[in-house]
């Protein structure tokens, strides 16, 4: 069982917003601001698309925007492409870990 | 541009030891505020954290796996190494090697897939 909480699943039609969540404790997500988001398509490594709950690497188009509240972060995608389907994953930085994942969430866009 | 290329057997047998290596290039593995890591991820499954490594040898484990797990770095050849001993099939998976600060893996190699056979 991973230690962050993710939906499976979401999905949108071309040019429609999502927001996947990513759910912890006050022992990562909520305690700290190291918040990652990843993009991983099928058969290829993951690539950072938010760091640091809001930040976008250079590069990054600028749908892509991240927030947190509480001990749950938010990924928000606006304008849904065709190419942003794709399995994205948060992770923290936790106390105890000192890195964990969440399960992974797969975007379907329609 | 900084490259990883991780190495090693796709074929363990069960309760032996699983040994990867991870090739660092464009950049020495010594310099800098980095971690090097190891995630894996089952196919079909999410990622999973393993360890990591940083430039003054310092690791760090996942608690569920630590007992079994060591990362290693050589500066000489400019890689790092990952060994999980009594390996199961519950062990099988893509295995990924990256760098990571803060939390930001920003760069990863292309995975090796390693399968424990019985």
């Amino acid at each position: 069982q991973s230690a962050l909480t993710q939906p499976a699943s979401v999905s949108g039609s071309p040019g429609q917003s999502i927001t996947i969540s990513c759910t912890g404790t006050s022992s990562d997500v909520g305690g700290y601001n190291y918040v990652s988001w990843y993009q991983q398509h099928p058969g290829k490594a993951p690539k950072v698309m938010i760091y640091e709950v809001s930040n976008r690497p250079s590069g990054v188009s600028n749908r892509f925007s991240g927030s947190k509240s509480g001990n749950t972060a938010s990924l928000t995608i606006s304008g849904l492409q065709s190419d942003d389907e794709a399995d994205y994953y948060c992770s923290s930085y936790s106390s105890s870990t000192p890195v964990v994942f969440g399960g992974g969430t797969k975007l379907t866009v329609l | 541009q900084v490259q990883l290329q991780e190495s090693g057997p796709g074929l363990v047998k069960s309760s032996q030891t699983l040994s990867l290596t991870c090739t660092v290039s464009g950049g020495s593995i010594s310099s800098g505020s980095y971690y090097w890591s190891w995630i894996r991820q089952p196919a079909g499954k999410g990622l999973e954290w393993i360890g990591r490594i940083y430039t003054s040898g310092s690791t760090n484990y996942n608690p569920s796996l630590k007992s079994r797990v060591t990362i290693s770095l050589d500066t000489s050849k400019n890689h790092f190494s990952l060994k999980l001993t009594s390996v199961t099939a519950a062990d099988t998976a893509l295995y990924y090697c990256a760098r990571e600060s803060d939390i930001i893996y920003d760069f990863w190699g292309q995975g090796s897939l390693v399968t424990v056979s019985s």
